[in-house]
């Protein structure tokens, strides 16, 4: 049973337009929640997180969102740009340890020119 | 070179070959981690090392045997593996123990590929 859930295997955005990527959880101990960017031959990279005492964090054109209530997050990339090409990883903590990270099973953004 | 590290980066192996995997950070770091990433699946978290102690092993077949002789260094040997052990297997590393809402996140290599045939 999957803990972190990423619904989309694949999202195709026109450039410039808004890329929203989703993630659903299902542990309500879940309070830090992160997403990683990975292009191909590549680890996962790093990009933004939230704790859950927040419902918003912004780092210049990503902004994640937490529904708490709903157990939902969403990544939003604005404007999309052909660099965003990627797959994205939703993860999960819970408690103090990093190793508690909980991973979704990715979604490939595939932003056209 | 900073980083996570990992070597080699594509590695094809028969089932009855040894081989091992490296991972070396230059972060500073003072836990590290395996995973196994295959595809359409989530990460895999395989071994989990703190302070150079194995804290965690998430029922990893014993084929797989981890190790780590230092906090820079990370070795995964592999022996007698099957053809479903082919992925990418991912070396990560982070500060332990992250402060309350401390931004922490895990630091990746960028992976081996690892076939077996």
């Amino acid at each position: 049973d999957q803990q972190v859930k990423q619904n989309s295997p694949s999202l195709s955005v026109q450039e410039g337009r808004i890329s929203i990527l989703n993630c659903d959880y299902t542990n309500s101990m879940f309070d830090y929640f992160l997403w990683y960017k990975k292009y191909p031959a590549e680890g996962p990279t790093f990009l933004i997180s939230i704790s859950s005492i927040k419902d918003k964090n912004e780092d210049g054109r990503f902004t994640v969102f937490l529904n708490k209530s709903a157990k939902h997050l969403s990544l939003h990339i604005v404007p999309s740009q052909p660099g965003d090409s990627a797959v994205y990883f939703c993860a999960a903590s819970a408690g103090d340890s990093n190793y508690q990270l909980i991973w979704g099973a990715g979604t490939k953004l595939i932003i056209k020119p | 070179e900073t980083g996570v590290t990992q070597t080699p980066r594509h590695l094809v192996m028969g089932m009855t070959n040894k081989k091992s995997l490296k991972c070396e950070q230059h972060l500073g770091h003072n836990a590290m981690y395996w995973y196994k990433q295959s595809a359409k699946k989530p990460l895999e978290l395989m071994f989990v090392y703190s302070l150079e102690e194995r804290v965690e092993n998430n029922s990893v077949p014993s084929r797989f045997s981890p190790e780590c002789p230092n906090s820079s260094h990370l070795f995964l040997h592999l022996h007698t593996l099957q053809p479903e052990d082919s992925a990418l297997y991912l070396c990560a590393s982070s500060q332990d123990g992250r402060a309350e809402w401390e931004n922490t996140e895990a630091f990746f290599g960028q992976g081996t590929r690892l076939t077996v045939v």
